[in-house]
C-alpha cells in the first residue's frame, strides 16, 4: 500500500522554467492538497481540493496552478518558477473533511536558479 | 501569520526521559492534531483531540487540550532515540472561505540522545 506517491523527488530549474509535480493517493480519498514548507515557516497550504472535480486556493497560491485529474491525482504547476518558490513540496491526502488527519507523501525537493 | 506556534523550537534530552512540547493557538478549533516528521520525510499523524476531550493517549503519547487557554501539550514518555524527528501541532481554523483548513505550527525540533 503506497500511499500517496509524489514525482518527482528532486528538481532543479532556471528561473522562468515551468513543471508540474505530479501526486498521487491509492486510499480513495476525497479531499487532498497541496502545501509548502520552509525554514522557520512551517508548512503553508497552497491549493487543496475537497472533492473531485473542484479546487480551492489557499494561503499562498500566487505563482501556482493545480489540477484534480481524477479521484487519485491531484498535480501543482509552476508557470514560471522563481526563485522565491524553492521550497519542498508536500501533497497530502484525507479522507473526507480537510480537518481530519491528513497522510502525507515523501515531499519534492524543488529548487530554482 | 500561523494559528499553531509550538513551544520549545528545539528540545534535547536522554533516552528514557519524558519529552514536552506545547502548542498554542489564536482562534477556536474544532480539533488539534498532532504530526511527526522525520528528517526528509513527509508528516505522520499521530493523534487528534476533539474540543470537548481534555486528554487523549495513544501507546507513549499523551495529549492534552485547555480550550480555556488555547493550548495544547504533547508528552512522550521514555524516548527512545527513534523518537528524534520534527514534531507539528494543526488546527483547523476558518481561512479564506467557509471551510475549515488545518493550519501547522512551526514545529518543535526533538533530539533523543542515546
Amino acid at each position: 500500500n503506497a500511499g500517496v506517491t509524489q514525482t518527482p523527488k528532486f528538481q532543479v530549474l532556471k528561473t522562468g522554467q515551468s513543471m508540474t509535480l505530479q501526486c498521487a493517493q491509492d486510499m480513495n480519498h476525497n479531499s487532498m492538497y497541496w502545501y509548502r514548507q520552509d525554514p522557520g515557516m512551517g508548512l503553508r497550504l497552497i491549493y487543496y481540493s475537497a472533492s473531485e472535480g473542484t479546487t480551492d486556493k489557499g494561503e499562498v497560491p500566487n505563482g501556482y496552478n493545480v489540477s484534480r485529474l481524477n479521484k487519485r491525482e491531484f498535480s501543482l504547476r509552476l508557470e514560471s518558477a522563481a526563485p522565491s518558490q524553492t521550497s519542498v513540496y508536500f501533497c497530502a491526502s484525507s479522507e473526507f473533511r480537510v480537518n481530519q488527519p491528513q497522510h502525507f507523501g515523501d515531499g519534492t525537493r524543488l529548487s530554482i536558479l | 501569520s500561523q494559528q499553531g506556534e509550538e513551544d520549545p523550537q528545539a528540545l534535547s534530552i536522554q533516552e528514557g526521559e519524558n519529552a514536552t512540547m506545547n502548542c498554542s493557538y489564536k482562534t477556536s478549533i474544532n480539533n488539534l492534531q498532532w504530526y511527526r516528521q522525520n528528517s526528509g520525510r513527509g508528516l505522520v499523524h499521530l493523534i487528534l483531540i476533539r474540543s470537548n476531550e481534555r486528554e487523549k493517549h495513544s501507546g507513549r503519547l499523551r495529549v492534552t487540550l485547555d480550550t480555556s487557554k488555547k493550548s495544547s501539550s504533547l508528552l512522550i514518555t521514555a524516548s527512545r532515540a527513534a523518537d528524534t524527528a520534527s514534531y507539528f501541532c494543526a488546527t483547523d481554523a476558518r481561512y479564506g472561505g467557509a471551510t475549515n483548513k488545518l493550519i501547522f505550527g512551526t514545529g518543535t525540533l526533538l533530539a533523543v540522545q542515546p
